[in-house]
């Protein structure tokens, strides 16, 4: 079974480009996350789709990060336009979604993001 | 909100010695607690999880411990070997109906030295 892939691996952009990133979850999971890591600080949840629906983006930043998830299956998450804080991995991992317990989550690798 | 508190932030072992790691959370509603191994350059795993209504879960070389009357909970790695080097992380979260977020602590970097 395929795990859940990323793209790109690694982007380097200058401050007030826009990037955008790619999360292709382990197909049939509804549940789907982005999370963030900082350099050296934990990990951070961004938000959470189920099927194509925001279940919670409380972990958002601010307005320049945009997620969609058209579908219900991929999912791309917009930086526009980017800052130097917005550096770091980005994460996207998934669930399958059964409902009544708490699932494992299956990360992806990440994708790096370097802002210059 | 809950916040997690994970430490040490390093842990250097001689192989073959144990190494613990130690998290604290603060909301008492949180009854999942999943931890993640993250080798270099590879994506966070899962290595083991434990719920509210279990104190212990074992296996093979690993242990997770938790004291929900104290709010900690501990990753235990008996006989380390030099591939337990990563960087681990716990986590934790309550459940809602459509699955929920997991907050992490900040990792801690183990070092096994053969």
């Amino acid at each position: 079974e395929a795990g859940v892939t990323q793209f790109p691996s690694h982007s380097v952009i200058e401050k007030g480009q826009t990037v955008t990133l790619r999360c292709d979850p382990i197909s049939g999971h509804d549940n789907l996350y982005w999370y963030r890591r900082v350099m050296g600080k934990e990990i951070k949840f961004l938000l959470h789709f189920v099927k194509e629906s925001k279940q919670d983006e409380s972990g958002m930043p601010n307005n320049r990060f945009l997620a969609e998830r058209t579908g219900g299956t991929y999912s791309t998450l917009k930086v526009q336009p980017a800052e130097l804080e917005d550096s770091g991995v980005y994460f996207c991992a998934s669930s399958l979604g059964a409902g009544t317990i708490q699932e494992t989550q299956y990360f992806g690798p990440g994708t790096r993001l370097l802002v210059l | 909100g809950e916040n997690v508190e994970q430490h040490p932030s390093t842990l250097s072992v001689q192989e073959g010695d144990s190494a613990v790691i130690k998290c604290t959370y603060s909301d008492s509603a949180s009854n999942y607690f999943p931890w993640y191994k993250q080798e270099l350059g590879k994506r966070p795993q899962l290595i083991i999880d434990i719920r509210s209504n279990v104190g212990e879960k074992k296996d093979q070389r690993i242990a997770v411990t938790l004291n929900k009357t104290a709010k900690h909970f501990s990753l235990h790695i008996t006989e380390t070997q030099p591939e337990d080097s990563a960087v681990y992380f716990c986590a934790a979260s309550s459940l809602n109906q459509a699955g929920t977020a997991l907050i992490f602590g900040k990792g801690t970097t183990l070092s096994v030295s053969s």
